[in-house]
């Protein structure tokens, strides 16, 4: 099973609009961290947003927010006002467990702003 | 520039020769990691270390992969006999491990663009 499923390959979105990156998990552990994570066609991984699962409140960083509804284990990016600059690829994924440190990633969500 | 390099950006290789990435984490980052990232995926992780220890290695990193961090500073991933299979964006990415058990996000490098001919 996949532990991270993004099923948007694709989104557009007209500037200034607000746009939600949707972003299912799968994992048995209690304790997971999900991150959301920018890729510009320069390649570099540009760290956006983070939630704990024991966090209580929907993290928050600008102009992105995390729609984290843990019962439904789905940690969807919301990216208001969106800018010319968010066309990029998206990636979201999880930290699973206090026993490892590596990050499983998503397939990832094409974002492309018009003016 | 204080964040994650890499080198080389680009690398040609012929299939079944070597090749080495260099990889220089921020600076007060202990924590380094290795990940692999085919077009139309997602990285996938390759290994990581905590200073020069070497904490986790993925299935995916075969015999012909070994990666080192001899000082605690930068680290280097070596491919032998390389293989069109091989052929991907070799991401680097550092983070700092608190004493508490907390670990802060990683920051990406650009990657080394691999293509075996």
């Amino acid at each position: 099973a996949q532990k991270i499923t993004q099923t948007q390959p694709g989104m557009f979105v007209q500037e200034k609009e607000a746009v939600t990156l949707d972003c299912t998990y799968d994992t048995s552990d209690p304790s997971y961290g999900l991150f959301w994570y920018k890729q510009p066609s320069s390649g570099e991984m540009i760290f956006l947003i983070y939630q704990g699962s024991y966090d209580q409140q929907n993290a928050t960083e600008g102009r992105y927010s995390l729609n984290f509804q843990k019962a439904r284990k789905s940690a969807n990016l919301v990216i208001s006002a969106s800018q010319l600059g968010d066309s990029a690829m998206y990636f979201c994924a999880m930290r699973e467990g206090r026993n490892t440190d590596k990050l499983i990633f998503g397939t990832g969500t094409r974002l492309q702003v018009f003016p | 520039d204080t964040g994650v390099s890499q080198d080389p950006r680009h690398k040609i290789t012929k299939r079944g020769q070597n090749v080495t990435f260099r990889c220089d984490p921020i600076s007060e980052h202990n924590r380094l990691y290795w990940y692999r990232q085919t077009l139309g995926q997602g990285p996938e992780f390759l290994t990581y270390f905590q200073n020069e220890a070497q904490l986790e290695k993925s299935r995916l990193l075969s015999d012909r992969f070994s990666a080192e961090r001899p000082k605690g500073s930068f680290s280097t991933l070596e491919i032998q006999r390389t293989e069109q299979g091989d052929s991907a964006m070799y991401l680097c990415a550092s983070s700092l491990a608190l004493g508490t058990g907390r670990v802060t996000e990683a920051f990406f490098g650009q990657g080394t663009r691999l293509t075996v001919v």
